[in-house]
This record gives structure tokens, sequence and C-alpha cells, in this order.
């Protein structure tokens, strides 16, 4: 069964601070696909990235960076300095491959709070 | 469009009353899903259409909760004789195409929100 633990319930930085979101997953498939998704005080959860599990190279978008390591089945995320704006509530989201539809199971969320 | 649009936004409705939700995906999107978000449950999948047809509808609650959609497109989620535990946000996604290997992108709605009274 598929799995996606967000263990930070909530993370309170000050703005400019560095700050990393962790994810855990549980698959027993070899060919699996990871998302982080953004979710602002106005409900749309925004895509960030998604990872397809044969790719384990990390990526960079600007202040965001993503780390995934299969051998701990993680893919965590971290902010470099940290803005107001960056307030919001991060999922990780697990879809294995499959013929029908590409089904997301979400983690619980961490809620960021970035203090000016 | 350019991106998921839902109606409506906001609904109030009262126990025992019927609701329908309306989801218009992203232009040439051939994948639709619907979740559901509660405090209690976090994000659930609740139903999947390639194109007309339903091949996933695993994650709705019961029977009370129907979905379709038509001409490929636009979406209807209907909940009859709404409780009050369906008090939720309703969030509808699409992607370009759905299943396989390819991992598509999948992207939501702003979402509507569901409130039994």
């Amino acid at each position: 069964a598929q799995k996606v633990t967000q263990a930070q319930t909530e993370i309170s930085v000050v703005e400019k601070e560095d700050v990393t979101l962790d994810c855990v997953y549980e698959t027993r498939d070899t060919t699996y696909y990871l998302f982080w998704y953004k979710q602002p005080p106005s409900g749309e959860l925004v895509f960030l990235i998604r990872r397809n599990s044969f790719d384990e190279q990390n990526e960079i978008s600007g202040r965001y960076s993503w780390n995934f390591q299969k051998s701990t089945s993680s893919f965590n995320f971290t902010i470099t300095a940290s803005q107001v704006v960056d307030s919001a509530v991060y999922f990780c989201a697990l879809s294995e491959a499959r013929e029908y539809g590409n089904k997301l199971v979400f983690g619980a969320g961490t809620i960021l709070r970035v203090k000016s | 469009g350019a991106g998921v649009s839902q109606s409506p936004s906001n609904k109030v409705t009262e126990k025992g009353k019927d609701v329908e939700l309306r989801c218009d995906p992203i232009s040439g999107h051939t994948a639709l899903y619907w979740y559901r978000q509660s405090l209690g449950q976090g994000l659930e999948f609740l139903i999947y259409f390639q194109g007309n047809s339903a091949p996933d509808k695993s994650g709705l609650p019961s029977d009370r909760f129907s979905a379709e959609r038509t001409g490929g497109s636009v979406s209807t989620l209907t909940i009859q004789r709404t409780q009050q535990e369906d008090s939720a946000v309703y969030l509808c996604a699409s992607s370009l195409v759905g299943g396989g290997t390819s991992g598509n992108t999948i992207y939501f709605g702003e979402g509507s929100w569901l409130t039994v009274v």
C-alpha cells in the first residue's frame, strides 16, 4: 500500500531563514512519481514539482530545492531565504504508475509560517 | 480555460438536500479527478475520469455520491441527501492524459467549499 508521511505538522521561521520540509513515502512499486504542492490561503493546490522514481538527481528552482533519496524513501523540500509569501500548507504526494489514472496519495501536509 | 475552474466556490446547504458541484478542466486535458479535503481525513481521492468514463470510482464514500462527465470536458459531482460529515472542500483536478507510466502533472482548481448545516 502507498503511504506518505509528513512528520512536521507546523513549522515557524523568521524571514530569510532556510527551512526544510520532510517527506517520507512507502510504495511497493519500482515506478512511481513524487510531487510537492503548495496550498496558500486561497485554497488552490499549486503544483511545484514532479519527480520520476528513476531520476534521483536533485533539483533546484530559484529558492526551492528538492532532495530525492530512494535509499531512505525520502523526498525533502528546502526553501532558501524564506519569505512571508512562502507561508502556506505544503503537501507531498505519491502516485504509482497505473493503467487507470495517476491517483495521488497525499501526506497530511506541513503548515509553514514565515514571520517578518 | 487557463486553469481548472470550479463552481460554486462556496455552498451552504441544509442536511438532506442534494448538491451539485461543477468542474471545468483545463482545455485539452483528458483526465479529470475529484478529491475531497477535510480536517479529519486530509486529502482523499474520490473518482477519476478518462474521457467520459470513470475507470476508478474507488474513493466515493457512499452511494449518495455520484459523478459524471460529458463531452470529455465538464464534470459534475452530485451529493444526494447531504449529511454534516459531507462538509469539506471538494477539489477538482485535471491532467493531459491519465494512466500509464507518463506520470502526468495533475493541476488543481481552487475547490468548492461545502458546508452542510
